[in-house]
């Protein structure tokens, strides 16, 4: 267990709205990264920080912000959500060489 | 252009034989590779991972195996359980310090009694 929570797990919002998710760790992690998960795409990546105020982008960053203000959270903004947007997003943290996961949160952009 | 590929969308073992998960890569600049598992309503896990020194990795029932010059890895599991029912994706990184990781696009594995 590396100590990740998200939240909200569930939303439904409406297309056009702003969204934002949110990772929190216990640890004291430099990478964090967040992630959306579609049938046929595996997992690709959206954002990812390297520090507080440290943050790039990713494969799939379009239509997505991300802020880290303090070490222990990590902030996944929607600025309009839109249908395509529809999918489940995990955060993630590295320990060494190795990515952990949270559980989830699953979005739904009508 | 997709540089992690799981060609088997999915894969049905008889629990007690062995289960193989195969992955392919064309990124050359891949040096470490990790499997994970997933259930249902859950995060991927963390399974198994090898670097691009060794060809072999072991870990209780679970073996990954990396042949470079094919640009393969595969996961054994052995035996399989029901337990072992799950989408297993592999991943790649390159060593650019963010350690960034590259998913295939996973197998979903069905253990029959």
């Amino acid at each position: 267990d590396a100590g990740i929570t998200q939240s909200p797990r569930h939303k439904v919002t409406e297309t056009g709205t702003p969204v934002t998710l949110r990772c929190h760790q216990t640890e004291n992690h430099r990478y964090m990264y967040w992630y959306r998960q579609d049938p046929g795409h595996g997992l690709r990546l959206i954002h990812y920080s390297y520090g507080v105020k440290d943050t790039d982008k990713g494969e799939v960053s379009d239509g997505y912000s991300v802020s880290r203000s303090k070490t222990e959270d990590f902030l996944l903004t929607l600025e309009s959500a839109t249908s395509s947007q529809t999918s489940v997003y995990f955060c993630a943290l590295a320990s060494g060489d190795t990515q952990y996961f949270g559980p989830g949160t699953r979005l739904t952009v009508l | 252009d997709q540089q992690v590929k799981q060609n088997s969308p999915s894969l049905s073992v008889q629990e007690g034989r062995i289960s193989i998960l195969n992955c392919d890569y064309t990124n050359s600049m891949f040096d470490y590779f990790l499997w994970y598992k997933k259930y249902p309503a859950e995060g991927p896990t963390f399974l198994i991972s090898i670097s691009s020194i060794k060809d072999k990795n072991e870990d209780g029932r679970f073996t990954v195996f990396l042949n470079k010059s094919a640009k393969h890895l595969s996961l054994h599991i052995v035996p399989s359980q029901p337990g072992d029912s799950a989408v297993y994706f592999c991943a790649a990184s390159a060593p650019q310090g963010a350690q960034k990781l590259v998913f295939g696009q996973g197998t979903r594995l069905t253990i029959n009694p």
